[in-house]
């Protein structure tokens, strides 16, 4: 069984669309979270939610919207599509406590051409 | 605020070897967790150890461990008897009890030779 999945795994755009990735995780966890690696595999938090309410939300352009119907499901919105945008991003979901790990999904690989 | 620094951008070590992965934090908070995580070319991060600040002893976890010095606010990985599975990106990461964040650092890759 997979714990977080995230779709799609790969994603190829036009510069100007508008795309969305979604992330789902079977753990019961309550606190989900998207990060984005860059080409220098640095990784950098954007957003995060904990039982569907917003509590990080990082310097991202108003582009990225993150949506959460539910603890369950964690959702990316990203508007007008830059080439900047290309980059991996990851879903990951952890417990209530601070001592608990997070845990990954696989990625999604955003390109922008 | 708390940043996280690993300052190895890469390290090789000969397959049965043992290599130490350096990383530096700075907080002004005394409770807080360290975490190592692996990031292999499936991409797929995975959690290989982690560390209670207010416990003193290190963590193991099989071939690994820390080096947890928190006056130094230093927390090294120690990875014993390296395989060639052990190739990957490595991640040091701090979270502590007031925020829901994780920081991480800029990972060293790992490279190990047969």
């Amino acid at each position: 069984d997979t714990a977080v999945s995230q779709t799609p795994k790969y994603l190829v755009t036009q510069m100007g669309n508008d795309k969305s990735i979604k992330c789902e995780q079977n753990l019961g966890h309550d606190t989900m979270y998207w990060y984005k690696q860059d080409s220098k595999k640095f990784l950098k938090i954007m957003f995060s939610y904990n039982n569907k309410e917003l509590i990080i939300n990082e310097t991202v352009p108003n582009r990225f919207s993150p949506k959460s119907p539910d603890k369950a499901h964690l959702n990316l919105h990203i508007n007008s599509l830059e080439l900047g945008d290309s980059a991996v991003y990851f879903c990951a979901s952890s417990q209530g406590g601070f001592y608990n790990e997070q845990f990954f999904g696989p990625g999604t690989r955003l390109t922008v051409l | 605020a708390q940043t996280v620094t690993q300052s190895q951008p890469e390290m090789s070590v000969q397959e049965a070897e043992t290599v130490t992965l350096s990383c530096t934090y700075d907080t002004s908070e005394s409770d807080y967790y360290l975490f190592w995580y692996k990031q292999p070319p499936s991409r797929q991060m995975i959690l290989v150890i982690r560390q209670e600040a207010y416990k003193q002893q290190n963590a193991t976890e099989n071939r690994f461990s820390v080096n947890f010095q928190k006056a130094a606010k230093s927390f090294s990985l120690k990875i014993s008897d390296s395989q060639l599975g052990d190739a990957a990106m490595y991640f040091c990461a701090y979270r502590d009890t007031g925020t829901y964040k994780y920081i991480f650092g800029t990972g060293t890759r790992l490279k190990v030779l047969a």
